[in-house]
């Protein structure tokens, strides 16, 4: 079974820095999907970045970037220019690819970590 | 484009009372769609996943049901509410790229 963790539970970071959160993963599966996702106080569940475990090239959307190092098992989240709108919880999510007409697509998350972004 | 509802936002229900969240997609079809559940300060726990129609598979054992009636629609249920149940509790459906879409959410509190 794949495991996902995030080892910190709470991060702060000032206006307009840069932060980093961690994620490592462990898995037997060559390819597969990485996820952040962000829940506000809203809790609404919004997808941030996604990796697709075969590319190499490190995602990037806008001020969000990820740094994915399969042989490490890592992926980590770069939140560049830090907005008080940032302040959210942070989940990392792992998806095995399942073979053409495999309809097996299941999410594993992480425990998350709670981003604070101070004025 | 694509959209995910759910309903009730919000519910409070006595222990052993039913209980009934529904969820519906528009904009594609045939989705794989999914239940999860997230209790206070813990992660999302998948609870039930759908490849279509009357298909249903349960992720861990529980109090609770899915049901699957029509091709867009997938209700999360339960016939006698326990304390434990309380929760939030998301939809989602697979898009584009093998990426899950959440709903709004539906807060459960059983008192």
């Amino acid at each position: 079974a794949q495991t996902v963790t995030q080892s910190q539970p709470e991060m702060s970071v000032q206006e307009a820095e840069t932060v980093t959160l961690s994620c490592t993963y462990d898995t037997s599966e060559n390819n597969y999907y990485l996820f952040w996702y962000k829940q506000p106080p809203s809790r609404q569940m919004i997808l941030v970045i996604r990796q697709e475990a075969y590319k190499q090239q490190n995602a990037t959307e806008n001020r969000f970037s990820v740094n994915f190092q399969k042989a490490a098992k890592s992926f980590s989240l770069k939140i560049s220019d830090s907005q008080l709108g940032d302040t959210a919880m942070y989940f990392c999510a792992f998806m095995k690819h399942v073979a053409s007409g495999g309809s097996n697509y299941k999410l594993t998350f992480g425990k998350g970590t709670l981003l604070t972004v101070n004025p | 484009s694509q959209t995910i509802h759910q309903w009730p936002a919000t519910l409070v229900q006595p222990v052993g009372s039913p209980l009934s969240l529904e969820c519906t997609v528009e904009g594609t079809s045939n989705p794989n769609l999914y239940w999860y559940r997230q209790a206070a300060g813990r992660g999302l726990q998948l609870l039930f996943y759908s490849v279509g129609i009357g298909q249903i598979s349960s992720e861990v054992p529980q109090n609770l049901s899915a049901s699957r009636p029509q091709d867009r629609q997938f209700i999360l249920s339960s016939k006698k509410l326990l304390l434990s149940d309380s929760g939030f509790y998301l939809c989602a459906w697979k898009g584009v790229g093998n990426t899950i879409y959440f709903g709004e959410g539906s807060w459960l509190t059983v008192v």
